[in-house]
C-alpha cells in the first residue's frame, strides 16, 4: 500500500523557516518524481513544486521560487521542502505527492494527508 | 504559464443524475491532464490522467474526455459519496497548474 506521511508543519513568525518532510512506503521511492502542492485556508490547490526521480531537476511556482527548495534523500526514502523567508500567504496544508513517472511533468497519483503551516505574528 | 479554466465553479444536483465539468486550457496541451476529487478537510484522491484514463480503484461512473484545450469530467449516476470538490490540472510543462475547481453539492 501507498503511503505518504508529512510532518513538520507548524506556526511560525513571518520572516521564519520551516522545514517539512514527507516519509514514503509502498513504492520504490527513487523512480518516481515528488511535488508538493498547497491548499490556503478555504482556498483551491495550488502547485508548489516537483523534484525528477533522482533529485537532478527540480521546478518551482513563482510565488515560492528563491524561498523554498525542494530536495530527497533516496536512501531514506523521504522528500522534503524548505521554507524560508516565510510570508502570511505561505499558510497552507501542504500536501506531499507521487507523480506517476521518474519526469515530474507527470500527474500525481498519490497524495499524502497533508501538514498545516501558519505563518503569523 | 498556462492557465486553467474550469466551469462552472459550483453546481447542485441529485443522487442518479449526470453532471458534467469542463476544464479549458489557455493553450493546447495534448492530452496531458489530470482531475482530482477532494472531500471537505481530506487530502485530494486522483480520479483521472491523460484526459481519460481512470486511475486503479475508480468507479467506471466517473469518465474524462478531450484533448488540446477543451476538456470534461462526466460523473453518470451521481452517488452520495461524489459530493465533493474537483479540480483540473495540466502537466504540459511547468508550472503544473490547477483549475479552480467545481464543488457539487447536492440539491
Amino acid at each position: 500500500e501507498v503511503q505518504l506521511l508529512e510532518s513538520g508543519g507548524d506556526l511560525v513568525q513571518p520572516g521564519g523557516s520551516l522545514r517539512l518532510s514527507c516519509a514514503v512506503s509502498g513504492f520504490s521511492f527513487s523512480s518516481y518524481a515528488m511535488s508538493w502542492v498547497r491548499q490556503a485556508p478555504g482556498k483551491g490547490l495550488e502547485w508548489v513544486s516537483v523534484i525528477s526521480s533522482g533529485g537532478d531537476s527540480t521546478s518551482y511556482a513563482d510565488s515560492v521560487r528563491g524561498r523554498f527548495t525542494i530536495s530527497r534523500d533516496n536512501y531514506k526514502n523521504t522528500l522534503y521542502l524548505q521554507m524560508n523567508s516565510l510570508r502570511a500567504e505561505d499558510t497552507a496544508v501542504y500536501y506531499c505527492a507521487k507523480q506517476r513517472e521518474t519526469f515530474g511533468d507527470s500527474g500525481t497519483d498519490y497524495w499524502g494527508q497533508g501538514t498545516l503551516v501558519t505563518v503569523s505574528s | 504559464d498556462i492557465q486553467m479554466t474550469q466551469s462552472p465553479s459550483s453546481l447542485s444536483a441529485s443522487v442518479g443524475d449526470r453532471v458534467t465539468i469542463t476544464c479549458r486550457a489557455s493553450q493546447h496541451i495534448g492530452r496531458w491532464l489530470a482531475w482530482y476529487q477532494q472531500k471537505p478537510e481530506k487530502a485530494p484522491k486522483s480520479l483521472i490522467y491523460d484526459a481519460s484514463t481512470l486511475q486503479t480503484g475508480v468507479p467506471s461512473r466517473f469518465s474524462g474526455s478531450g484533448s488540446g484545450t477543451d476538456f470534461s469530467l462526466t460523473i453518470t449516476n451521481l452517488r452520495p459519496e461524489d459530493f465533493a470538490t474537483y479540480y483540473c490540472q495540466h502537466y504540459h510543462g511547468y508550472p503544473l497548474t490547477f483549475g479552480g475547481g467545481t464543488k457539487v453539492e447536492i440539491k
